[in-house]
């Protein structure tokens, strides 16, 4: 039972490089998220998916796209890569039970954006 | 748009302390509210949640929606409860967390 599976695990990118985080679910959740862990800033939503075909902005969206490929799948995107976009990175997935939406973590993605 | 407040950074406190760590909540619906731990070089991992109304590791967490807080509580600190501490709101579809808190229990 793999749960939530992040690719890669670490990368370094050059200013200006584009690069695609994968993200994929085998509990057949509907919705899926992106979000950033900074030093003092805690875990910051860049974007999320509610179901299948539809992706919103969430707190800091701002140099990133996403693709919600199908329902196992959600890829984050960046196009250009700055050094603030350093961080740790984590994708989620998550479903409604009787006592309210329950999350799972991936393992994270450490990017260096040199 | 809601929003997640925990006030401290570091809460540091020796073995067999009381603990607590505030979080405070903005939220114009019936809030969902949770508790993320994540242990050293490990993933996050639910803690507990207000609908449960549970006790996990000895953790409690009562919502007070008059004060729109959420604190987390333990009476006996262990210091296997060091980690860093999420409060989270879901709403809108969506989950917030707060800033979190690093929790430091000294022997």
């Amino acid at each position: 039972n793999a749960g939530v599976t992040q690719t890669p695990k670490f990368q370094v990118l050059k200013t200006g490089q584009s690069m695609t985080l994968q993200c994929a679910q085998d509990m057949n959740h509907n919705s899926m998220y992106w979000y950033r862990q900074d030093p003092g800033m805690g875990l910051r939503l860049i974007y999320y998916s509610a179901s299948e075909g539809t992706t919103d902005k969430g707190e800091v969206p701002n140099g990133y796209n996403v693709s919600r490929l199908n329902k196992r799948e959600f890829s984050l995107r960046l196009e250009s890569a700055a050094p603030s976009q350093t961080s740790v990175y984590f994708c989620a997935s998550s479903f409604p039970t009787g006592s309210g939406e329950k999350l799972f973590f991936g393992s994270g993605t450490q990017l260096s954006v040199l | 748009a809601q929003r997640v407040t925990q006030p401290e950074k570091l809460l540091s406190v020796f073995k067999g302390a009381p603990v607590e760590l505030k979080c405070n909540y903005s939220y114009s619906g019936s809030p969902e509210l949770f508790w993320y731990v994540q242990y050293s070089r490990q993933r996050l991992q639910l803690l507990l949640r207000h609908i449960s109304r549970e006790s996990i590791k000895g953790f409690t967490a009562d919502l007070n929606k008059g004060e729109t807080s959420f604190h987390l509580k333990k009476p006996f600190a262990q210091e296997e409860d060091s980690a860093m501490y999420y409060c989270a709101l879901y709403g809108f579809q969506k989950l917030v967390f707060g800033t979190g808190t690093r929790l430091l229990v000294s022997p």
